[in-house]
């Protein structure tokens, strides 16, 4: 029982390129959510799902796309990477009054 | 505006040291008002969460909501060196439009010294 899994943990990417970041759930729980974390400044919510077939901007979506290809997977692109979007994003599930928390993926666009 | 606003820290207090935690936000639609703390390279962790206005208290820590003043509080007592973590504070609408986001704000970080 592995909670939310992220993959992957680290990735260095050029400007310009693309990547897909993985998030994948074996909690059963409806809504799933990816967040940047950038020193001071919390965590900003890019988009989050709050149930199978939907998805809704956050607070910071844009040069990001998600797809919630089901119940369990919750994926977040990078389709032209820029060093803006150098950041620790993790991916996290919830249901009612709890949100669990992947380990993160430290991502540095150079 | 954003919709959580926590007042930045660092917070530094010695051991055994009563620790105030605060923010606020701006929505008024149905929510739970929760905190989280994220210790160095880890993904944060609940601590507690509440949805009404008053106290709620969980051994050292209190949560404490003003809905009429869009206000919430984390209180620590009788601080420990493990206290030392970043404590982010977490809005979860539970209805409306935005039904399922969940804003955090921008993290305290609290140091407990010996």
């Amino acid at each position: 029982n592995a909670g939310v899994t992220q993959t992957p943990k680290f990735q260095v990417l050029k400007t310009g390129q693309s990547m897909t970041l993985q998030c994948a759930q074996d909690m059963n729980h409806n809504s799933m959510y990816w967040y940047r974390q950038d020193p001071g400044m919390g965590l900003r919510l890019i988009y989050y799902s709050a149930s199978e077939g939907t998805t809704d901007k956050g607070e910071v979506p844009n040069g990001y796309n998600v797809s919630r290809l089901n119940k369990r997977e919750f994926s977040l692109r990078l389709e032209s990477a820029a060093p803006s979007q150098t950041s620790v994003y993790f991916c996290a599930n919830g249901e009612n009054t709890e949100a669990f928390f992947g380990q993160g993926t430290r991502l540095t666009v150079v | 505006q954003k919709e959580v606003e926590q007042d930045p820290g660092p917070l530094s207090v010695p051991e055994g040291a009563i620790v105030s935690l605060n923010c606020t936000y701006s929505n008024s639609a149905f929510q739970y008002f929760m905190w989280y703390r994220q210790y160095s390279r880890k993904g944060p962790e609940l601590l507690m969460y509440t949805y009404s206005s008053g106290n709620k208290e969980d051994g050292r820590f209190t949560a404490q909501v003003d809905k009429s003043s869009k206000y919430i509080s984390l209180f620590i007592r009788d601080s420990q060196p493990s206290d030392s973590a970043t404590y982010l504070c977490a809005i979860l609408n539970a209805g409306g439009t935005s039904y399922g986001k969940l804003t955090f704000g921008q993290g305290t970080i609290l140091t407990v010294h010996p």
